[in-house]
């Protein structure tokens, strides 16, 4: 069982809708990294987070330590932001190997 | 531009051929890394320097040589690959090596798919 699980696997909207990505992990980590990847392979960071919220543009990332979980919401999409969406976390303890979710592929219909 | 480069960007090799992958950073970053991205698997790491010096070696096959000549560029040689390893190869880099209560962006290259038949 991956240590980090995300949640959908696929997920398809229309233009303009609200749109959340779950990740839950099973350890204790440091912290936890969202990227995007799109067709072709390139992958951008998106946030680096350890407790709390944050907010770039459209896009927000919470995380919850205590129940292990972080969510990704994606406000107004845009077929832009079709791409897949990868959770990491850095589990506590030093190392610096990020275990990394399989991604969840959104896709945005206009 | 992403900061992170990486050649060939494909590459098609038979299982005796020997090639190598390239990734450069104008970053300024002194840790790279080495991924594999196997279809329908999560990324896995495979190698980490931390100022030109390897750091994790995450069991990866003897057939995979990674080199760090300097901060800015790092290299996977191959050798008598598998089917089962073409993969989409990603170089990354960050500031430095996570610690035990931190962790840095890391920075990622376009990658490479490679083919081996």
């Amino acid at each position: 069982k991956n240590e980090v699980e995300q949640s959908p696997q696929n997920l398809t909207a229309q233009e303009g809708e609200f749109i959340t990505i779950n990740c839950s992990y099973s350890v204790g980590i440091s912290a936890l990294h969202w990227l995007q990847q799109h067709p072709g392979g390139g992958i951008v960071s998106l946030f680096m987070l350890s407790s709390g919220k944050k907010k770039h543009g459209r896009l927000i990332a919470t995380i919850n330590i205590q129940e292990k979980h972080s969510s990704l919401h994606i406000t107004a999409s845009h077929p832009r932001d079709s791409a897949v969406y990868i959770c990491a976390v850095l589990p506590q303890g030093g190392s610096e190997k990020l275990v990394f979710g399989k991604g969840t592929k959104l896709t945005v219909n206009p | 531009e992403t900061g992170v480069t990486q050649t060939p960007r494909h590459l098609v090799m038979g299982m005796t051929n020997k090639k190598s992958l390239k990734c450069e950073q104008h970053l300024g970053h002194n840790a790279m890394y080495w991924y594999k991205q196997s279809a329908k698997k999560p990324l896995e790491l495979m190698f980490v320097y931390n100022f030109k010096e390897q750091t994790e070696n995450n069991s990866v096959p003897s057939r995979f040589s990674p080199e760090c000549p300097n901060s800015s560029h790092l290299f996977l040689h191959l050798h008598t690959l598998q089917p089962e390893d073409s993969a989409l190869y990603l170089c990354a880099s960050s500031p430095y090596i996570a610690g035990t209560e931190y962790s840095y962006e890391q920075y990622f290259g376009p990658g490479t798919r490679l083919t081996v038949t």
